[in-house]
This record gives structure tokens, C-alpha cells and sequence, in this order.
């Protein structure tokens, strides 16, 4: 069975720009979570769906944002970047909804450049 | 509010080396999930371990093994044999029932050979 896949791999963008990040869950998954990295602060929630509702949403600004589509592929896009953004975005899916305790698996990740 | 703590920053051993990854969590909920996940290099995060609140039993997986510990809040992960591809950064992760999953920091480990 494949893993989660996200695409692109690697982006750079200057201030001001937005991004649009892709994520395809394993196959028969139905929540995909959104987790943003950095060195800072670590792994922290950004949004979790679950049969295309945002069920839970983290500590971010409007800023970001997400949608997850029918066949459960999911996107997130963060409009007007900061500098503070560049990080590396991971996506995660899981069979049942993650906040029922579910085992989540991640992608590969998204590294976002900001300059 | 749950809280993760991964005391150990970094951790350097030689390779054949036993280590101990310690992880002390916090949450009032009585229903919760621990996990273990490894983070190469590459980026990904494996999983590699799930304990739910009601299983204290010790679990071992080759070179793997996890001390789940409620009386003290513990989530202990030792590595038997160190090999040099084990070198990677570590979480461990809490998620109570209907909340969300929170990582602690994590500790990088470096093996040697």
C-alpha cells in the first residue's frame, strides 16, 4: 500500500506570496492533520479533516488554511507569507478521525523557504 | 492542556551501545494515546509505537522495547544493540480521546560506529 504522499517536495517563495501544499493519504484513509516543523517551536497542529470538515484547528493565524476534497486528498495553502513561515509542513493521515486516539502516518513532508 | 516533556536533548553513543530515551507526559484525561515516532534525516516521521492508557504492559520489538509506567507518567523507549542507522531524532507523542496530538520536543540520537 502506498504511503502518504505530498507534493511539492521543496518550494521557495518571497514575503507576501501564498502556497498551496498537497497531501494524498494512504489509501482507505479518511483524516489527513497538517503539522508545521521547525526548530523553534517543533511539531505543532496546524488542522485536522475528516470526510472533507475541519474537525480541529491549532494556535495559527487566518493565514492558513486548508480543505480536504471527496476522495480525502487534502490541501493547505497559507496566503500572504512571512518569514516566520519557512518550515517544514507534514501531513499525516489516519483510517478514523486522529482525535480518536488513531495512529497517524506522516508524508514526506513539504520544506517551505521564505525569503 | 497536555504537555510532553523529552528531557534529553541529544544523546551520543557508540555503536552496540544500549540507550534510553526517556518521555514524561501530562493530561488530566483518563482515556489517552502514547506513540513513539523516529525522524531520519530524510524527514518523515515513522511510526513506530502506539499505547493506549489502559495497557501498561511492556512491549518489546526486536532491538525495540517500551516502558509504559502510569505511577510516574513515563513512556520510556530503550534501544538494545545501538546501530548506526537508529541515529535519528525521536518524539514521543500524547493525544487524549478527543483532542489533539501534541509532540515533545525530541531527542536526537547519534550513533557511532
Amino acid at each position: 500500500k502506498a504511503g502518504v504522499t505530498q507534493t511539492p517536495r521543496y518550494l521557495i517563495k518571497t514575503r507576501g506570496q501564498q502556497v498551496t501544499l498537497s497531501c494524498s493519504p494512504i489509501s482507505g484513509h479518511r483524516s489527513v492533520s497538517w503539522y508545521q516543523q521547525t526548530p523553534g517551536q517543533g511539531l505543532q497542529f496546524l488542522f485536522e479533516y475528516f470526510s472533507e470538515t475541519q474537525r480541529n484547528k491549532g494556535n495559527f493565524p487566518g493565514r492558513f488554511s486548508g480543505r480536504q476534497f471527496s476522495n480525502s486528498r487534502s490541501e493547505m495553502n497559507v496566503s500572504t507569507l512571512e518569514l516566520g513561515d519557512s518550515a517544514l509542513y507534514l501531513c499525516a493521515s489516519s483510517l478514523a478521525a486522529g482525535n480518536r486516539g488513531d495512529t497517524q502516518y506522516f508524508g514526506p513532508g513539504t520544506r517551505l523557504t521564505v525569503l | 492542556a497536555q504537555k510532553v516533556t523529552q528531557a534529553q536533548t541529544e544523546i551520543s553513543v557508540v555503536e552496540k551501545e544500549d540507550v534510553t530515551l526517556d518521555c514524561v507526559y501530562e493530561t488530566r484525561d483518563t482515556t489517552y494515546y502514547l506513540f513513539w515516532y523516529k525522524q531520519p534525516p530524510s524527514g518523515e516521521l515513522v511510526f513506530l509505537i502506539r499505547r493506549n492508557s489502559f495497557d501498561e504492559q511492556n512491549e518489546i520489538s526486536g532491538r525495540y522495547s517500551w516502558n509504559f509506567q502510569k505511577s510516574t507518567s513515563s513512556f520510556n523507549f530503550t534501544i538494545t544493540a545501538s546501530q548506526v542507522v537508529d541515529s535519528a531524532v525521536y518524539f514521543c507523542a500524547l493525544t487524549p480521546l478527543y483532542s489533539t496530538l501534541t509532540f515533545g520536543k525530541g531527542t536526537m540520537l547519534l550513533v557511532s560506529p
